[in-house]
């Protein structure tokens, strides 16, 4: 069974660099073809992709935020981490990850985690 | 703006058949990539609905299908429910190497 959590801060203040967690079970990001992704949602608007990390270490990011985001895994603690710098009141969402499933071309998210909601205010 | 381009509502009665459409470019939906949906009720995760254009997971009632036709891709839910009432979101894939959302589309149960 495969579940996924998000950690983190509930409130940061504009400039601050956001640190999120996410803690998941059922799966290991050492096995090849995996990958977890990040993907945000701004209270009552769209979903939004930020970052995938996959199972060798490749990285990628959403092209408007790459150069504000960093994701990591630790795979010894099933844990992946993404930082956003310069942090600004239109960052103000909900944060989820999710594991990446394989399609048969591109791939999609089987697997979510509830979300944590991170306010951007001074 | 997202590149995936949805209808913001749509509505019907009890019963009743809606679809709702997701339409992309020659860089991502046409160029072949596939296209999911995703259900999300009301202060819960996303959770997915149709997978590879037409593929319902374990658990999800054959009332809602997928297909895709060149750039755009459609759900369709039959014998709508009261329970069906939420926000669908579709996602595709872009040759820049990103996941690509929809506006999404809320759904009223008339």
């Amino acid at each position: 069974q495969i579940t996924l959590k998000e950690s983190g801060p509930t409130l940061v203040k504009p400039t601050q660099t956001l640190t999120l967690t996410c803690t998941f079970s059922g799966f290991s990001l050492s096995t090849s073809g995996v990958g977890v992704g990040w993907i945000r949602q701004p209270p009552g608007k769209a979903l939004e992709w930020l970052a995938l990390i996959y199972w060798d270490d490749d990285k990628r990011y959403s092209p408007s935020l790459k150069s504000r985001l960093t994701i990591t895994k630790d795979t010894s603690k099933n844990q992946v981490v993404l930082t956003m710098t310069n942090m600004d009141p239109v960052d103000t969402a909900t944060y989820y990850c999710a594991h990446r499933r394989v399609a048969a071309a591109g791939y999609y998210f089987d697997y979510w985690g509830q979300g944590t909601l991170v306010t951007v205010s001074s | 703006q997202s590149v995936l381009t949805q209808p913001p509502s749509v509505s019907g009665a009890p019963g009743q058949r809606v679809t709702i459409s997701c339409t992309g470019s020659s860089s991502n939906i046409g160029a072949g990539y596939d296209v999911h949906w995703y259900q999300q009720l009301p202060g819960t995760a996303p959770k997915l609905l149709i997978y590879g254009n037409s593929n319902r997971p374990s658990g999800v009632p054959d009332r809602f299908s997928g297909s895709k036709s060149g750039t755009s891709a459609s759900l369709a839910i039959t014998g709508l429910q009261a329970e069906d009432e939420a926000d669908y979101y579709c996602q595709s894939y872009d040759s820049s190497l990103s996941a690509l959302f929809g506006g999404g589309t809320k759904l009223t149960v008339l």
